[in-house]
Formats: structure tokens, sequence, C-alpha cells
């Protein structure tokens, strides 16, 4: 089933512009991760942040979790066109490897 | 990083017959890996989580007679669509982690099916 929910669903921003994407899930969890994919490929890793962190960096990335709230936020700084793609968020699965995905934010970035 | 490799990356079949998806752990052993499936511009969806030598688990709603999943080595699950349907259509994608506690996750390339 459905645990993360991003917010908004889609995103269309311009270049340089910083893009913020947010997840909310219900369970607890051990960690959180964002994933991108590009139309119609597989899924890119992009950060995992853990239960007892807050904020994490990732070049112009940038996550935070929120475990009171259930919620992460994703924001992608100085976007490029290079950016447009799916991006979700998963948390824990019942079996501890597999993961719960969220719907998915689709970020789309103006030339 | 550790590498999952999904083949075929397309397949476009007939109606009633089956297709065969495979995916590989290249560099590491995976004794447990995952299967999703993805419908267009959605989120995707635990189908069943491979067990290497024994059975498959599915999840609800997800029927095992029609995706026969087999994880017959630490490196190997396949994934057989049978008597595939049009409503079969859809991206596959598998999934595997380093270790047992289940951090960052090696997706494949996924699997575009479309049943004509």
């Amino acid at each position: 089933s459905q645990q993360g929910e991003e917010d908004p669903q889609a995103l269309s921003i311009q270049e340089g512009e910083n893009a913020t994407m947010n997840c909310s899930y219900k369970t607890s969890i051990n960690n959180l991760q964002w994933y991108r994919q590009n139309s119609g490929r597989g899924l890119v890793h992009l950060i995992l942040i853990r239960s007892n962190e807050r904020e994490k960096h990732s070049g112009r990335l940038r996550v935070t979790l929120d475990t009171s709230k259930k919620s992460s936020s994703l924001l992608i700084t100085a976007s490029r066109a290079a950016d447009t793609a799916s991006y979700f968020c998963a948390t824990d699965g019942s079996y501890g490897q597999n993961f719960v995905f969220g719907p998915g934010t689709r970020l789309s970035v103006l030339p | 990083g550790a590498v999952v490799s999904q083949h075929p990356s397309r397949v476009i079949c007939k109606s009633g017959t089956s297709v065969k998806i495979e995916c590989r752990s290249l560099d590491f052993q995976a004794t447990t890996m995952f299967w999703y499936r993805q419908f267009p511009k959605k989120s995707l969806m635990l189908m069943a989580t491979s067990n290497e030598g024994s059975k498959a688990t599915y999840e609800q709603g997800v029927e095992k007679d029609k995706f026969l999943i087999n994880h017959a080595s630490l490196t190997l699950s396949t994934l057989t669509v049978t008597s595939a349907h049009p409503e079969d259509s859809s991206f596959y994608i598998c999934s595997a982690t380093l270790g047992s506690m289940g951090t960052e996750a090696f997706f494949g390339q996924g699997t575009r099916l479309t049943v004509v």
C-alpha cells in the first residue's frame, strides 16, 4: 500500500529557480530515501536520511526530515532543465528491504 | 556502487504468450530481490518479494500463477508474465539491497512490457 504522499504532484519552474517537494508518511520509519526517475527509465538513488537525522545535503540537494510530523522535503537549488524528472520518496517496507513509494512529483524545469 | 541489471529493457509480445524478465545483481549477492510494477505516471507498487531458494511472497491482489517468480541463484531472479494480456502492459522494475538491514536499494533499469 502507498505510504508516502508527495506534494505537489506536478511542479513547473524556470531554470535557476529552486524546487521544493514534500513527502508525508504514516508509520514510523528507520530511514527515508528520495529517488529520481527520468521518463520511462529506472530509478536513481538521490539521498538517504535516517530517522535520527534532521537534514542532509548532497550537492544541490537538501533533504529534511521531521519525524514528529512524519514528513520530509527535498529541495533542489538552482534547478536545471536536466533536473526534469519524477521524484519519489520511499520509506521502509514491511519486509525491511523493500520500499513503499509515494505517488511522486513530476518536476518540469523550463529553459 | 552496486549494479542491478534488468533485461530486456523493452519487450512487445502477443496476447496469450509468456514473457520472462531477468534481474541480475552484477557485483554482489542478493538473497532477496523485489519486483515492482509501475503504471504510466504512477508510483511503484510492490508485487512480490523474491527469495533465493524458496517461494516468492506475493502482495495482496497479485496473481502468483500469472506472475511467476524464480530466484534460483544469489544473483538472478526472474519474473515470467504468463498468458500475457494487454492489461499486463506496464513498466516492471526489480531491486536488491546490499546487506540485510535494507539501506540503499539498487534498481534495475526497468522493463517496458507491451502486450498487443
